[in-house]
């Protein structure tokens, strides 16, 4: 069975400085891995995602997310945070095969100014 | 890319009746997925809505409480039946685009229950 570790539920950076927001998974076989966002009252939407290739993904808003295989982990990252920023982010690993995701517990990312 | 528009937003249920959400995608799509979230928590997997077959139900979700229906490629169902007050969550309904990588949602249905 597949699992997305979020080891944080909250963590807090003040504007201007780097953030990272951790994610560790379980699975059996090559994982797709995924970061989702969700604003305020507003529908999840997609970040970036990891298949093969480059270990370092860039995604949307400034985004980008290393996959390490050794230590099956894929943090979300982003140089220089801003207050819009603030939100809710999963993290989520897909079985190739059924095609269904298991999602992390989730992080909230506040930025303070 | 998809748009997904799932109906209705919200509703505000009695404890014992049945509520069907509808999920429309603008474009043909091979796996659409509902899933609960509890409000600021994950999202749990209920089902793979299966195209003119019966849903697949994750582990803890049985197909009596929350029937299924996706009858053609762009459509789907959610019914939660005979509602309690734990059944109060936001249910949202999602797809895989082109390429069935990334997921796509729907803009939920906050279901409250009294």
């Amino acid at each position: 069975a597949q699992s997305v570790a979020q080891p944080e539920d909250q963590v807090n950076v003040a504007e201007g400085n780097p953030l990272t927001v951790k994610c560790t998974y379980s699975v059996s076989g090559n994982p797709y891995l995924f970061w989702y966002v969700q604003y305020p009252n507003r529908g999840l939407q997609f970040l970036l995602k990891y298949i093969t290739g480059d270990n370092l993904v860039k995604g949307s808003y400034g985004f980008e997310a290393e996959f390490n295989k050794s230590q099956t982990s894929f943090h979300l990252k982003k140089p220089s945070a801003l207050v819009s920023d603030s939100a809710l982010y999963f993290c989520a690993v897909r079985d190739t095969n059924a095609g269904k995701s298991t999602f992390g517990d989730g992080t909230t990312l506040t930025v303070k100014p | 890319s998809a748009v997904i528009s799932q109906k209705p937003s919200r509703d505000i249920c009695q404890r014992g009746t049945s509520l069907t959400i509808q999920c429309q995608v603008d474009s043909q799509v091979t796996m659409m997925f509902w899933y609960r979230q509890q409000p600021g928590q994950s999202l749990t997997l209920i089902a793979t809505a299966n195209q003119g077959s019966e849903a697949t139900y994750e582990s803890g979700f049985v197909i009596d409480k929350f029937p299924i229906s996706r009858p053609n490629l762009t459509f789907s169902t959610l019914t939660v039946s005979n509602m309690s007050p734990e059944d109060s969550s936001i249910y949202l309904c999602s797809v895989t685009g082109t390429g069935n990588e990334k997921l796509f949602f729907g803009s939920g249905t906050q279901l409250s229950v009294l």
